[in-house]
């Protein structure tokens, strides 16, 4: 059974910064391809970031680009996103998602649950 | 950037009646179109990708068409389960977007 579960999330200041984390099992990590996905509270789904299965190709939205990092680990079979310069728009549900191939470009079949990432002073 | 506009933003249908849901983008991604479903309170499933393929699981009153700019999401007989929030997601790129959103409810 595919599980994703995040972690990392919480409140944080302005212009401050977090990494949220995704912990990966269920299938081979090393052949897909994951990304991130944010919903702000009421609002509809933010593709924020991908990465391919060797991360050869990583891909982020216009609205996070130079602040925010995604990263994998085939050892630890574990995705990241490191958020720079945090915004009060970044304000979201994050949700880990997995790839349907080995490439950015593709569909999610499997997303976690999420973690909250509230933006306030 | 390709813009996507997805319509209706909300609708209300009666149990059994077939509804559709449209996705327009503002360049030809050929056939690189997904739908998700999105319950209240859940997380978003994969229904349909490459435009008119169906997710393994999904029943059949979904179906997709569609290529280029225009798409379409259509529930065949609509159930009381099927309440959702409906999205359509282009990746003809790496750069991947969603469309706003259709919300679906039971009149």
């Amino acid at each position: 059974e595919v599980q994703l579960v995040e972690s990392g999330g919480g409140l944080v200041q302005p212009g401050r910064s977090l990494r949220l984390s995704c912990a990966a099992s269920g299938f081979i990590f090393d052949d897909y391809a994951m990304h991130w996905v944010r919903q702000a509270p009421g609002k509809g789904l933010e593709w924020v970031s991908g990465i391919s299965w060797n991360s050869g190709s990583i891909a982020y939205a216009d609205s996070v680009k130079g602040r925010f990092n995604i990263s994998r680990d085939s050892a630890k079979n574990s995705l990241d996103l490191h958020m720079n310069s945090l915004r009060t728009e970044d304000m979201a549900l994050y949700y880990c998602a997995k790839g349907n191939g080995a490439g950015v470009r593709g569909v999610i079949d499997y997303w976690g649950q999420g973690t909250l990432v509230t933006v306030s002073s | 950037d390709i813009q996507m506009t997805q319509s209706p933003s909300s609708l209300s249908a009666s149990v059994g009646d077939r509804v559709t849901i449209t996705c327009r983008t503002s360049q030809d991604i050929s056939y690189y179109l997904a739908w998700y479903q999105q319950k209240p309170g859940r997380v978003p499933k994969l229904l349909i990708y490459a435009a008119s393929i169906l997710q393994s699981g999904v029943p059949s009153r979904f179906s997709g068409s569609g290529s280029g700019t225009d798409f379409t999401l259509t529930i065949s007989s609509l159930q009381p389960e099927d309440v959702a929030t409906y999205y359509c997601q282009k990746y003809n790129s790496a750069l991947i977007t969603f469309g706003q959103g259709t919300r679906l409810e039971i009149k």
